[in-house]
């Protein structure tokens, strides 16, 4: 089946490490994205690539960091940078013509203990 | 990207029409609507979206007002299961290369009751 696969589902960190999430999908889309959400918020673009080797900030990309070295992945680093990384973290995928008809994954929640 | 203004919460009995409102008087006129929708801990999941014509699929139809400033989700029979947060959001003008940020507010909080 095809799909967005987020991992870990839930993942807990110290503070002053950074963690990797990883993101997957089989689904040939160019378009990758990555979204936080905090309690009782909606969503906030991080970073998003529309192609491989190419991505560019979101509205909230400081202390993190992405790579897109193959078309079907996607990870999200969160820096010691990230003053609070503690969130739900969101994976998507769209064809890019079709740019707003996004598939998500099923979520990571980060907490920094 | 037009900002858009959608009621907090709202409730609705079980086997009865949902109508979701949305406002975005800003809207530009190449600019879509999208819904999307969100059950607790998931990610959002893919509704409907459309430009200036009703929009009918499996899931809802998408009521776009004339003047483009307002639309209404209309779920035609929901169940317990459509209880979710449900998001209206108007897509980045595709020709100003802003159209892949979707932005996503704070939406309607849909509780469906017995």
């Amino acid at each position: 089946d095809g799909g967005i696969t987020q991992s870990p589902k839930y993942l807990f960190r110290k503070e002053g490490q950074n963690v990797t999430l990883s993101c997957e999908q089989n689904l040939n889309h160019d378009a990758m994205y990555w979204y936080r959400q905090d309690p009782g918020q909606g969503l906030r673009l991080i970073y998003y690539s529309q192609i491989v080797n190419d991505f560019q900030k979101g509205d909230i990309a400081e202390g993190y960091s992405v790579s897109r070295e193959k078309k079907e992945s996607f990870p999200l680093t969160v820096t010691s940078a990230q003053k609070n990384p503690t969130a739900f973290y969101l994976c998507a995928s769209s064809i890019v013509v079709r740019a707003g008809e996004l598939f998500f994954g099923e979520g990571s929640r980060l907490t920094v203990l | 990207d037009a900002k858009t203004t959608q009621p907090t919460s709202m409730d609705c009995a079980e086997g009865r029409a949902a109508n979701l409102p949305c406002n975005h008087s800003t809207i530009s006129g190449n600019e879509y609507v999208y819904w999307y929708r969100q059950i607790h801990s998931q990610g959002p999941q893919y509704i409907i979206h459309g430009l200036k014509n009703n929009e009918t699929n499996e899931m809802a139809s998408l009521i776009i007002t004339e003047d483009r400033k307002s639309s209404t989700l209309i779920l035609p029979h929901a169940t317990l299961r459509d209880t979710a947060v449900y998001y209206c959001i108007v897509r980045g003008d595709p020709f100003t290369g802003t159209a892949s940020k979707l932005t996503f507010g704070t939406g309607t909080r849909l509780q469906v009751t017995l």
